[in-house]
């Protein structure tokens, strides 16, 4: 099993549309969490923290749940400029561990 | 300011030669890491630094693969006896100290590596 699963995907969406993201990770020890963004061809960015409580940066709310050890990122109103992979991540002691993305393109 | 870097951009080699790639973490920043990304995949953890400890390598994939930090800063991960599996985008992260909290890693634009 791998440490950090993700649906590949792709989504295809429509402008204005949500979208949610799953990731389940298997070390139930893991420290801190994290959503990654990433542009084709170019490097990871970090798009937003995760918190037990959830959190919320503009349209985006991400999400954990330690009992069943996921996590997740919703779009609201998503936006062309959306269309990237988003990398989850987990952090096991130093290491960090990422999934291997879920691809979401955003279509007018 | 100045980012990550890393160098070269793209390296081009044969089966069997020995490579090494260069990163220059963001000053100031005490933790590295390195990954590799094939194409259309996640990263895989290779490597991590963190101050003058010894590094974190449990990722590194065969005794192939090496990597030394030269007084805390600039970073040199070395492939000997390179396979073509080994073609991958190379990326280099650093963050400002051990991710105790939410520290963020910040990448660099990585180095293609392409085994003929």
């Amino acid at each position: 099993r791998k440490e950090v699963e993700q649906d590949p995907g792709p989504f295809n969406v429509p402008e204005g549309a949500t979208v949610a993201f799953n990731c389940t990770y298997s070390n139930s020890a893991s420290q801190s969490f994290f959503w990654y963004r990433q542009d084709c061809r170019k490097e990871p960015k970090l798009l937003m923290s995760v918190y037990s409580s959830g959190n919320e940066d503009g349209r985006f709310t991400a999400q954990l749940n330690r009992a069943s050890q996921y996590i997740s990122l919703l779009i609201r109103d998503s936006k062309l400029s959306d269309s990237a992979t988003y990398l989850c991540v987990v952090r096991d002691n130093n290491d960090m561990r990422f999934g291997a993305g879920t691809r979401l393109t955003v279509k007018p | 300011g100045a980012g990550v870097s890393q160098s070269p951009s793209n390296k081009v080699t044969e089966k069997g030669k020995d490579v090494e790639l260069r990163c220059d973490p963001i000053s100031g920043h005490t933790a590295l890491y390195w990954y590799r990304q094939s194409l259309g995949q996640g990263l895989e953890f290779l490597i991590y630094f963190q101050g003058n400890s010894a590094p974190d390598k449990s990722g590194l994939p065969s005794d192939r693969f090496s990597a030394e930090r030269t007084g805390g800063s600039v970073s040199t991960l070395t492939i000997q006896r390179t396979q073509q599996e080994d073609s991958a985008v190379y990326l280099c992260a650093s963050s400002l100290r051990l991710p105790a909290g939410e520290n963020e890693q910040f990448f660099g634009p990585g180095t293609r590596l392409t085994v003929l």
